[in-house]
């Protein structure tokens, strides 16, 4: 069962820049996606959500793109800072009654000083 | 801020043994979920819960598992005879509405089984 992607295990970058996180998906039902930020020893931390009505969502240092067409959502952290560094999680719901929610591999983000 | 607490945050039980899993959501949340992450995988949904019944439960879910809210602020995992391949992080998580209110999870259960 491979519905929510992350292809890349992990992604170092410079603090001050931005980190780009990406998600794939391909079960067209999805119409509301989330990030969740992971720090180990502890549990899933909701970041930012978007709806499949939206293209864009900002928060902060935090904007959630999505592009429907191509089945694609990232996640950009601008600038990017130390404790950001944790595992990142991409989810999808398909808005049913059960909002359960299905999750990618994760992907480790080092900000380096 | 409110938040999932979950006991205990380390269980080692016997393959065979019964175990329960405890959870105290978000107190004015309805909404109530289980997880579980093998070590290495994905994250998991295993059941929801709303209304004081099960509204969906994964293939994973089966007669071994169930779960109960037995008062106003618990609501506990029981696993009747564990296996090895039981063996991960069992995550709680809460909502006070489904989407696009976000689902706020617990620290976890880690779940050894010898």
């Amino acid at each position: 069962d491979q519905q929510v992607k992350q292809n890349s295990p992990s992604l170092s970058v410079q603090e001050g820049r931005i980190s780009i996180l990406n998600c794939d998906y391909t079960n067209s039902m999805f119409d509301y996606f989330l990030w969740y930020k992971k720090y180990p020893a502890e549990g899933p931390t909701f970041l930012i959500s978007i709806s499949s009505i939206k293209d864009k969502n900002e928060d902060g240092r935090f904007t959630v793109f999505l592009n429907k067409s191509a089945k694609h959502l990232s996640l950009h952290i601008v600038p990017s800072q130390p404790g950001d560094s944790a595992v990142y999680f991409c989810a999808a719901s398909d808005g049913g009654a059960t909002n359960k929610l299905i999750f990618g591999t994760g992907t480790l983000l080092a900000v380096q000083p | 801020e409110p938040e999932v607490t979950q006991t205990p945050s380390h269980q080692v039980t016997q393959m065979g043994q019964e175990v329960i899993l405890r959870c105290v959501p978000i107190s004015n949340h309805l909404y109530f979920y289980w997880y579980r992450q093998i070590l290495g995988q994905k994250v998991e949904f295993l059941v929801s819960f709303y209304n004081n019944e099960i509204s969906e439960k994964s293939e994973i879910f089966d007669d071994q598992f169930s779960v109960e809210r037995p008062d106003g602020s618990n609501f506990t995992l029981k696993i009747r005879s564990t296996k090895l391949e039981d063996s991960a992080m069992y995550f709680c998580a809460s909502s006070d509405l489904p989407p696009p209110q976000p689902q706020h999870f617990g620290d976890g259960t880690r779940l050894s089984i010898l």
